[in-house]
């Protein structure tokens, strides 16, 4: 159980354009999802955390503007790179929780986004 | 501030056994995850821990010290598919996990 998919895999993108990366947990409902960002050889940096049908809640020098956040449901969040540059390449996770006592979140198997 | 501090790098044997050390210093404390992390992959998790003392699961353990705002995640009969990063994470009293910025472990033969 706790499955969370993330689609695409994998992107490369021009810059300038958006892109769209979904989270969806598989088999429970996710009332909390987190939006990771992981640069090569770096730890995982939280980007944002969202509830759902309430706006996202963003890290300091994450820009809300850049990285949409749209919690829609229980079970799917998606993040949005807008305007895409070469910078924001990188691999992108996303994890949920289930709202319960386990504070454990399950991660997605990540997007990796270059944008050229 | 907030702050998890754990070892770069280490290197093991395999078939030995090694302990990763974490210290935490967060605004109050609500447990501490430790996650594996391959190369490419996303994290995957291995143990909470909220109540001092060791959890054991097969071949890996975690042990919390709370007085001592410290962790250690011990692996026995290393193998090479161990080789990986091994983050720590503690959740503070927002029930936010703070990340630590993981420990690379290689597995030698």
């Amino acid at each position: 159980g706790a499955v969370v998919s993330q689609h695409p895999s994998r992107v490369i993108c021009k810059s300038g354009t958006s892109v769209k990366i979904e989270c969806r947990s598989l088999d429970f409902q996710a009332t909390t999802m987190f939006w990771y960002r992981q640069f090569p050889k770096q730890s995982l940096m939280l980007m944002a955390t969202s509830n759902e049908g309430s706006k996202a809640t963003y890290e300091q020098g994450v820009e809300k503007d850049k990285f949409l956040i749209n919690h829609a449901s229980l079970t799917l969040s998606t993040l949005t790179v807008t305007s895409a540059h070469p910078e924001d390449s990188s691999f992108y996770i996303c994890s949920a929780r289930d709202g319960g006592d386990s504070y454990e979140q399950y991660f997605g198997p990540g997007t990796r986004l270059t944008v050229t | 501030g907030q702050n998890i501090d754990q070892p770069t790098e280490m290197t093991a044997t395999e078939g030995a056994i090694v302990q990763i050390n974490c210290t935490y210093q967060t605004s109050g404390f609500n447990g501490l995850f430790w996650y594996q992390q391959h190369a490419g992959e996303a994290p995957t998790f291995l143990s909470y821990n909220v109540l001092d003392g060791l959890e054991e699961k097969g071949r890996f353990s975690s042990f919390l010290s709370r007085s001592k705002g410290y962790s250690y995640l011990l692996l026995k009969e290393l193998q090479m598919k161990d080789s990986a990063s091994y983050l720590c994470a503690a959740l503070d009293s927002n029930y936010q996990l703070i990340w630590g910025a993981g420990t690379k472990l290689i597995i030698k033969p």
